[in-house]
């Protein structure tokens, strides 16, 4: 069993709409939560980052993490096509951990 | 700022030739760097990560090695490649205090 998973998609959408991403995972020791977006051809980057159980929000974007039941989320309100790309979640043992562990991600695109 | 530089983009090698990667981080002292390798289709995988100068950890057992010689330069080395190493290989940073990675643009590599 992956320590991560992820359902790889794609995920195809209208503009607008609004996205909800999904991970599990399966250390109950993860403490640390991100969200990568990666575009095509291009290293992933940092979009949103949770620690423990809780939601997080940065302007369209809105991370929530649920320890209970080991279940990671991302949502993407009014969805552009400027954010098609591939979502990677990410889970850590401790803060700056040497071992970042990914999910699958799952590839997005926003149609216009 | 922080940069990352990570060389060459792409590059295509035989079967059997040697391979050096090259990562540079700017800016910063004494960073944690990673390599990761993102085969197509599949997710991050953690290859070798550095703590210090001459400090190198390996995740996964394989034709590949890494080496820090300097503080902020982090090589990806291999004497002899395999069909199987073609993927896009990731260099990334962070601090050991700080949460999640920077990565580099990253290289394809293909294998001949």
């Amino acid at each position: 069993q992956k320590e991560v998973e992820q359902d790889p998609g794609p995920l195809s959408v209208p503009e607008g709409a609004i996205v909800s991403l999904n991970c599990t995972y399966s250390n109950s020791a993860f403490q640390y939560f991100m969200w990568y977006r990666q575009y095509s051809r291009k290293g992933p980057e940092l979009l949103m980052y949770t620690y423990s159980s809780g939601n997080k929000e940065d302007g369209r974007f809105t991370a929530q993490v649920d320890k209970s039941s080991k279940y990671i989320s991302l949502f993407i309100r009014d969805s552009q096509p400027s954010d098609s790309a591939t979502y990677l979640c990410a889970s850590s043992l401790i803060q700056g951990a040497q071992k970042l562990v990914f999910g699958q991600g799952t590839r997005l695109t926003i149609n216009p | 700022s922080q940069t990352i530089h990570q060389w060459p983009a792409t590059l295509v090698q035989p079967v059997g030739s040697p391979l050096s990667l090259e990562c540079t981080v700017e800016g910063t002292s004494n960073p944690n760097l990673y390599w990761y390798r993102q085969a197509a289709g599949r997710g991050l995988q953690l290859l070798f990560y550095s703590v210090g100068i001459g400090q190198i950890s390996s995740e996964v057992p394989q034709n590949l090695s890494a080496s820090r010689p300097q503080d902020r330069q982090f090589i990806l080395s291999s004497k002899k490649l395999l069909l199987s190493d073609s993927g896009f290989y990731l260099c990334a940073w962070s601090w050991a205090s700080n949460y999640g990675y920077t990565f580099g643009s990253g290289t394809r590599l293909t294998i001949v």
